[in-house]
């Protein structure tokens, strides 16, 4: 069955907080993607890894970065944290080849992040 | 990826089907329909995805009208741990754009 583990559901850090977020997959999927979901707003990708130390910036990476030192292991950075960073962060891998597993994204069950 | 319209709201009664409709009337043909959904407070589930047969798996049935402008997904027997909200999204398979985005999707709430 398909798993991808977050280190925390709730997470509360102050204003210029360094904070990190882990998320670790056993699927071996070569793809893992870091959201956040806002209401309002929807979905919006900050990074993605397709391989081992390879990431690529999203829709919105101002404020993180990211780190992928091994497959199964994708970590989110908020390397200052600031209130307007309070969200949802979602964690999700996927398969690059083989059918169309590779569209399909897992999730894990998120991280609430409230800086204050 | 072409946009899809979901009715906001939909209520069901536990054990019956519930029926989801999705229009993507600018689907184009290599585009797949997917369905995903959110329980409060959790990560998105991916449900089903399908080009042009329906489809079936242990949670739920993919129809796809055959023209492909509209699609429903099933729930055969809906319990009360199916209320959450359901996307249907349409995306080109093998495409450089990775990222998933939902509409607003349908809350589905199943009563008792």
């Amino acid at each position: 069955d398909v798993k991808v583990t977050q280190s925390s559901r709730y997470l509360v850090k102050r204003t210029g907080e360094k904070v990190f977020l882990e998320c670790v997959q056993d699927m071996d999927h070569e793809n893992m993607f870091w959201y956040r979901q806002d209401p309002g707003l929807g979905l919006r990708l900050i990074y993605f890894s397709y391989d081992v130390k390879m990431k690529e910036k999203g829709d919105i990476p101002e404020g993180y970065s990211v780190s992928r030192e091994k497959k199964e292991r994708f970590s989110l950075i908020l390397e200052s944290a600031s209130t307007n960073q309070t969200s949802m962060y979602l964690c999700a891998s996927s398969l690059v080849a083989g059918g169309t597993l590779r569209e399909t994204q897992y999730f894990g069950p998120g991280t609430r992040l409230l800086v204050l | 990826d072409a946009k899809t319209t979901q009715p906001p709201s939909m209520d069901c009664a536990e054990g019956r089907a519930a029926n989801l409709p999705c229009n993507h009337s600018t689907i184009s043909g290599n585009e797949y329909v997917y369905w995903y959904r959110q329980i409060h407070s959790q990560g998105p589930q991916y449900i089903i995805h399908g080009l042009k047969n329906n489809e079936t798996n242990e949670m739920a049935s993919l129809i796809i009208t055959e023209d492909r402008k509209s699609s429903t997904l099933i729930l055969p027997h809906a319990t009360l741990r199916d209320t959450a909200v359901y996307y249907c999204i349409v995306r080109v398979h093998r495409s450089n754009d990775y990222k998933l985005s939902f509409g607003a999707g349908t809350t589905v709430t199943v009563r008792a």
